[in-house]
């Protein structure tokens, strides 16, 4: 029974295209976010949002909206995709407002598996 | 300065022998420091928290914490091939999670 799910897995479209991923998880979580690993490895916060309110929002394209119906899913959509949005998009869940919250608990943030989106 | 920084690797060490991971911060006042383990093609999953100064040990992992020094360590005793990983270092505060671009470890049979 997964606890960070997310879709697709695997995404390849053409530049231009608009895409959504989902996410769900099933942990009770307050918090869910969305973080991209580039080709280099490196995991970067893009949003996150407790009880479906934004409350982190990076440097990020406005051609990224998140939206979240409801705490336990926020999905991510991308509008008129580019060659540089080729990474790892990984959907995560914390409890609380964040890994901050609670210091000494070890509120921490768990990942989904992930979503490979290539654009060609 | 990069708010976490980790030595990219790869850090070879022979199976058996002890692998030492560092990891240093910029901002004085992270709260919570946490061990990542990263399999290529697989999300992060964590290992190991730890918030005060000092050692931290869970099984053949221990997490070292040195605030002064805003330095955390990750040490995984009797390294075994299954340890061949990149191991992200994080760092929070308030409601936000920094991550380190992570060190790639290579365990030699």
């Amino acid at each position: 029974d997964t606890a960070v799910s997310q879709t697709p897995k695997y995404l390849v479209t053409q530049m231009g295209n608009d895409k959504s991923i989902k996410c769900e998880q099933n942990l009770g979580h307050d918090t869910m976010y969305w973080y991209k690993q580039d080709s280099k490895k490196f995991l970067k916060i893009m949003f996150s949002y407790n009880n479906k309110e934004l409350i982190i929002n990076e440097t990020v394209p406005n051609r990224f909206s998140p939206k979240s119906p409801d705490k336990a899913h926020l999905n991510l959509h991308i509008n008129s995709l580019e060659l540089g949005d080729s990474a790892v998009y990984f959907c995560a869940s914390s409890q609380g407002l964040g890994p901050g919250q609670g210091v000494g608990s070890g509120n921490t943030i768990y990942f989904g598996e992930g979503s490979w989106l290539t654009v060609v | 300065q990069k708010e976490v920084e980790q030595n990219s690797g790869p850090l070879s060490v022979p199976e058996g022998a002890i692998a030492s991971l560092n990891c240093t911060y910029s901002d004085r006042g992270s709260q919570s420091f946490f061990w990542y383990r990263q399999y290529s093609g697989k999300s992060p999953e964590l290992i190991m928290f730890i918030y005060s100064n000092g050692d931290k040990e869970d099984g053949r992992f221990t997490a070292q914490l040195n605030k002064a020094s805003q330095y955390v360590s990750l040490l995984i005793r009797d390294s075994q091939p299954s340890d061949s990983a990149t191991y992200l270092c994080a760092v929070s505060r308030d409601d936000k999670i920094i991550f380190g671009k992570g060190t790639r470890l290579h365990i030699l049979p």
